[in-house]
């Protein structure tokens, strides 16, 4: 595997499931990010890690909750979502010694019901 | 508050024609301006980007210019090709610390390079 990976690709969900995103980067990155892309909005930061310390929360609801085990791991647990809530959910990484590139996985796409 | 505004919002070329898309931004505090292409069904993959100490860049058929002092960048894309259609998204970088930086898109560009 190379590059940013995300499983599952897709997820239907109800509304009192709780289902877990999970994102791995193959590039030796040290900083890791969750995005949420809908339709009518721009790509919305959600979560930054780096080194596995939360580094941003961009006031994004308690029903999402992220977890950085490790340089190479994203989490991002889900329970109780709404259905506005649904849309392509995008894991990134960036090196440490960047200078701000990020790399995207392809995105988990996820429908609530 | 939208901090980068990305227009057109679609955009029609036929094949060799010249593609361009325009962004604008308020914070001077970014310090890298990356573009990024999403085909259907995939990630944005990085295409091209500047930094604000230099007023162009090329790579290839794609171009980006950049007016500081207008705080304007823009995408040129060469001899479009049926295989540049896909959307398009500007995008300014801040370090956001600790070695990670915050990345505000714009809302995106739908190419559709026509034979």
């Amino acid at each position: 595997e190379t590059g940013v990976t995300q499983t599952p690709r897709h997820l239907v969900m109800g509304m009192t499931n709780k289902k877990s995103l999970k994102c791995e980067q193959h590039l030796g990155h040290n900083a890791m990010y969750w995005y949420k892309q809908s339709a009518k909005k721009p790509l919305e930061l959600m979560f930054v890690y780096s080194l596995e310390e939360r580094v941003e929360n961009n006031s994004v609801p308690s029903r999402f909750s992220p977890e950085c085990p490790n340089s190479s791991h994203l989490f991002l647990h889900l329970h109780t979502l709404q259905p506005e809530d649904s849309a392509l959910y995008l894991c990134a990484s960036s090196p440490l010694a960047g200078i701000g590139e990020q790399f995207f996985g392809p995105g988990t796409r996820l429908t609530v019901l | 508050q939208q901090q980068v505004k990305q227009s057109p919002q679609s955009l029609i070329v036929q094949k060799g024609g010249i593609s361009i898309i325009n962004c604008a931004y308020e914070n001077t505090a970014f310090d890298y301006f990356p573009w990024y292409q999403q085909f259907p069904g995939k990630g944005p993959a990085l295409l091209i980007a500047i930094r604000p100490d230099v007023s162009e860049k090329k790579e290839g058929r794609f171009t980006i210019s950049f007016n500081k002092s207008a705080k304007q960048f823009s995408l040129h894309i060469m001899d479009s090709q049926p295989g540049d259609s896909a959307t398009y998204f500007c995008a300014a970088s801040m370090d956001s610390g600790a070695g990670s930086y915050q990345l505000t898109f714009g809302k995106g560009t739908k190419l559709s390079v026509i034979p």
